[in-house]
């Protein structure tokens, strides 16, 4: 079992849809869990990261952690074409600080 | 500052070629970091190094090697090419192990025929 699952897709969306982006994970002591963004052809970007269980705000981004269930998820409202990439998971491991990849979820937002 | 930079883009090699994949970062970080992305597997960890002179394993690090002389540069070698290393490879870097924030080059495209 992968210590980080996460859907692949492909997820196409209308533009204006709210996105539902998940990964699953097996270390209970994760403890920091980051969000990148891959466009085409590019390098991962930090998007945001959390902190334990809860949620953290960005723009249109909410990034939520349930520890209890061992769940993260990543919401975006309001989607636009320019939000189309691939997302990645990543908690980070506490031993030494190294980041554990999903295998990413690419997203097409249609205009 | 150019940020995490990575030559060359594109490479083919004839397997058994050995070749030489170059990172450099301007920001004075500490933490710098190989990976390899396939499709559905994501980015895995090749190898890592904490500082000057210090380098550690990663996931998958057979048939790589690396050195870190200087802060800023960090190449990632490969001995003897097998068609098993066609990815495409990311150098990362962070201010130091464990910071939140980790910055990736634009990636190497490797295909080794």
């Amino acid at each position: 079992q992968k210590e980080v699952e996460q859907d692949p897709g492909p997820l196409s969306v209308p533009e204006g849809a709210i996105v539902s982006l998940n990964c699953t994970y097996s270390n209970s002591a994760f403890q920091y869990f980051m969000w990148y963004r891959q466009y085409s052809r590019k390098g991962p970007e930090l998007l945001m990261y959390t902190y334990s269980s809860g949620n953290k705000e960005d723009g249109r981004f909410t990034a939520q952690v349930d520890k209890s269930s061992k769940y993260i998820s990543l919401f975006i409202r309001d989607s636009q074409p320019s939000d189309s990439a691939t997302y990645l998971c990543a908690p980070r491991d506490n031993q030494g600080g190294k980041l554990i990849f999903g295998q990413g979820t690419e997203l097409s937002v249609k205009p | 500052n150019a940020g995490v930079t990575q030559t060359p883009k594109f490479q083919v090699l004839k397997t058994g070629q050995s070749m030489t994949l170059q990172c450099a970062q301007d920001m004075n970080h500490e933490y710098m970091s190989w990976y390899r992305q396939d499709p559905g597997m994501g980015l895995r960890l090749i190898h890592y190094s904490v500082g000057a002179g210090i380098t550690d394993q990663g996931e998958v690090p057979n048939g790589y090697n690396v050195s870190r002389s200087t802060t800023e540069d960090f190449p990632l070698r490969l001995l003897s090419a097998a068609p098993s290393q066609t990815s495409v490879y990311f150098c990362a870097s962070n201010k130091r192990q464990g910071a939140s924030e980790q910055y990736f080059g634009p990636g190497t495209r490797l295909t080794v025929t």
